[in-house]
């Protein structure tokens, strides 16, 4: 069973669409969790980190549920900026901070 | 402020060859982490290096080895490559025990 799983898309939405993506993680000893963006031939690169309380960035607003081993990235008033993979990302206490990587979600917004 | 840089960017090598990858990590930060991408899937951890030891290993085979230098720069060395080991490799640094880990554009390997 793989540590992450998401859903891998494609979603493609309208400017202005509200889209929301989900991941789930196998592990209850996870401790960290994050969302990474990823555009085509390019690095990751830290879009949010995750917190049980939730926390919102601008347009973006992630939420973590612990209990359901769930974390989800809500992206409002979508712009053709957005348009990429979103990686849900978390971090297993094993002695280094190695991070466990889902697939990614491809989002292409249309304008 | 430099950010993580890799080198090189773009590699093309046939099977049994060997490869050494090369990246520093961003200043002040002395942890380096790499990953394997494979196409259509997200990074996959392959070792972590601090204090120029390999402090943990994902599940890669012996043929990946590395190395951390006293200026925290860090190599990734591959053997006998297959097919399979065709990847953006990537690279991230972070300080030790951070949450937050950046990462560096990446080599992109194609073995022929």
């Amino acid at each position: 069973r793989k540590e992450v799983e998401q859903d891998p898309g494609p979603f493609n939405v309208p400017e202005g669409a509200t889209v929301a993506f989900n991941c789930t993680y196998s592990n209850s000893a996870s401790q960290s969790f994050f969302w990474y963006r990823q555009d085509c031939r390019k690095e990751p690169k830290l879009l949010m980190s995750v917190y049980s309380s939730g926390n919102e960035d601008g347009r973006f607003t992630a939420q973590l549920n612990r209990a359901s081993q769930y974390i989800s990235l809500l992206i409002r008033d979508s712009k053709l900026s957005d348009s990429a993979t979103y990686l849900c990302v978390v971090n297993i206490p094993t002695g280094a901070n190695n991070l466990f990587f889902g697939t990614g979600t491809r989002l292409t917004v249309i304008p | 402020d430099a950010g993580v840089t890799q080198s090189p960017t773009h590699l093309i090598k046939t099977r049994g060859q060997q490869v050494t990858l090369r990246c520093s990590p961003k200043s002040g930060h002395d942890t380096v982490s790499w990953y394997q991408q494979a196409l259509g899937q997200g990074p996959q951890f392959i070792f972590q290096y601090y204090e120029e030891e390999e402090r943990q290993r994902g599940n890669f085979p012996d043929r990946f080895s590395g190395h951390q230098f006293p200026n925290y720069s860090s190599e990734l060395n591959v053997n006998a490559l297959l097919l399979g080991d065709s990847a953006l490799y990537l690279c991230a640094s972070s300080l030790d025990h951070a949450e937050t880990q950046y990462f560096g554009p990446g080599t992109r390997l194609l073995v022929l």
